[in-house]
């Protein structure tokens, strides 16, 4: 059973304050996407990264894949209140369509 | 249309009843995927369709859940005789390339069955 394990599950934390969300699997990915979902809506894709080591930065997030395409973290800089939301990796498995989900980090920034 | 559409956004059903789910995917998109998502989680994959095909059908929970995309375009998630457990949001994804599938999702449904 391919899995792909967030962490934390649950982060609150004070705006301007830096955080890390983590995204493990034994599982080699060729491309893993992270997405944001805010409430009533469906997730929106932030970034697909592809090549080992990778690196992509948007704005005050930054990206990075694992070296061996089975991790991957984000982090966020200066945390505001317009990052809140739920954030989702999911990784695509060579020859294969379907994508493998985190089960998400909830995040809430306080103003 | 610019993005994914679906409707209805909410649904109320009694237990029992069917209820249909329509999914409108962007235009041109080849491929399209659904979801079922319980708060505060990831979604779960139910079905999956490349063009009016359904090539994955592994996710579904039971016989009562049935997909069609019958012109490659719109596609409609039925549920007979719902039951409590059916109760969550439904996402449908399309996405245009096999390559990074990367998936542009609609709103979703709530659905709650009483």
């Amino acid at each position: 059973t391919q899995l792909l394990e967030q962490s934390p599950q649950f982060l609150s934390i004070q705006e301007g304050e830096n955080l890390t969300v983590y995204c493990n699997s034994s599982s080699v990915f060729s491309s893993l996407q992270w997405y944001r979902q805010e409430p009533g809506e469906g997730p929106v894709l932030l970034v697909t990264v592809v090549t080992g080591g990778e690196v992509k930065k948007l704005k005050r997030l930054t990206f990075q894949f694992g070296d061996a395409r089975k991790d991957s973290s984000l982090h966020i800089t200066a945390a505001q209140p317009g990052d809140t939301g739920l954030y989702l990796c999911a990784g695509e498995l060579d020859s294969n369509y379907q994508l493998i989900w985190g089960a998400g980090t909830k995040l809430i920034i306080k103003p | 249309g610019a993005g994914v559409s679906q409707s209805p956004r909410y649904k109320v059903a009694k237990r029992g009843q069917d209820v249909a789910l329509r999914c409108d995917p962007i235009s041109g998109h080849v491929s399209l995927f659904w979801y079922q998502q319980a708060l505060g989680q990831g979604p779960e994959f139910l079905t999956y369709f490349q063009n009016e095909a359904q090539l994955d059908k592994s996710g579904l929970p039971s016989d009562r859940f049935f997909a069609e995309r019958p012109e490659g375009s719109v596609s409609t998630l039925k549920i007979q005789r719902t039951q409590q457990e059916d109760s969550a949001v439904y996402l449908c994804a399309s996405s245009s390339t096999l390559s990074y599938n990367e998936q542009f999702f609609g709103p979703g449904t709530r659905l709650t069955v009483l």
